[in-house]
């Protein structure tokens, strides 16, 4: 079974750094591009980040560029989303999910990040 | 960016009735490959977003075959054909042509 499982969130001050964590299991991690998208509760969602399956090529919303940073370790199936500079507009929940050609098919349950003073 | 417009936004619905939701881009979203790059999410409440729709018309996995996607060019529908309690919580329409990414507003279908 895929599962996806989001960590890392929580309470940070504006300005401050926050590095997400998803633990990928149940599929070979490293045969996916794997993206991030987050939503402010209640509202909808938005694309912030997508890598390449062997973690050479990396895409980013106008939002965040420059300030976040996705990577990933094969070898611990992981994927992270390292967060500098962050912004009271970059409260929201993060979604890690898997991407096939055109689509994504999983999505992670998500990690709420609160920026605030 | 390719922008998307979800119609209508609420929708309310008797069980047992028919229910359509459209979706418009900004901009076409067929690939080179031939494909429409235009797929449907639901997200139910308290939950995050699930496969129902991808490539424009195929179901997912396990995703019940009184769900339907169609639609070309910039102009894509999804509809339910007996829409069932289970079915409530909001769907998005999400192109991946292009990036970034982007996602129709949702449209949250309720029960009446």
């Amino acid at each position: 079974e895929v599962q996806l499982v989001e960590s890392g969130g929580g309470l940070v001050q504006p300005g401050g750094s926050l590095t997400l964590s998803c633990a990928a299991s149940g599929f070979s991690f490293g045969n996916y591009w794997m993206h991030w998208v987050r939503q402010v509760p209640g509202k909808g969602l938005v694309w912030i980040s997508r890598i390449s399956s062997d973690g050479s090529y990396t895409t980013y919303a106008d939002s965040v560029k420059g300030r976040f940073t996705i990577s990933r370790d094969n070898a611990k199936n992981a994927l992270y989303l390292q967060m500098n500079s962050l912004r009271d507009e970059d409260t929201s929940v993060y979604y890690c999910a898997r991407a096939l050609t055109g689509y994504f098919d999983h999505w992670g349950q998500g990690t709420l990040v609160t920026v605030s003073s | 960016d390719i922008v998307m417009t979800q119609s209508p936004l609420s929708l309310p619905v008797t069980p047992g009735e028919p229910a359509s939701i459209s979706c418009r881009s900004s901009q076409s979203l067929l690939y080179t490959n031939g494909y429409y790059y235009l797929n449907w999410y639901l997200q139910k409440p308290g939950q995050s977003p699930q496969l129902l729709i991808y490539l424009d018309s195929n179901r997912a996995s396990g995703v019940p075959d009184r769900f339907s996607g169609s639609g070309s060019g910039t102009d894509f529908t999804l509809k339910i054909s007996r829409v069932e309690a289970e079915d409530v919580g909001v769907y998005f329409c999400m192109q991946a042509q292009d990036t970034p990414h982007t996602f129709g507003q949702g449209t949250k279908l309720e029960i009446k």
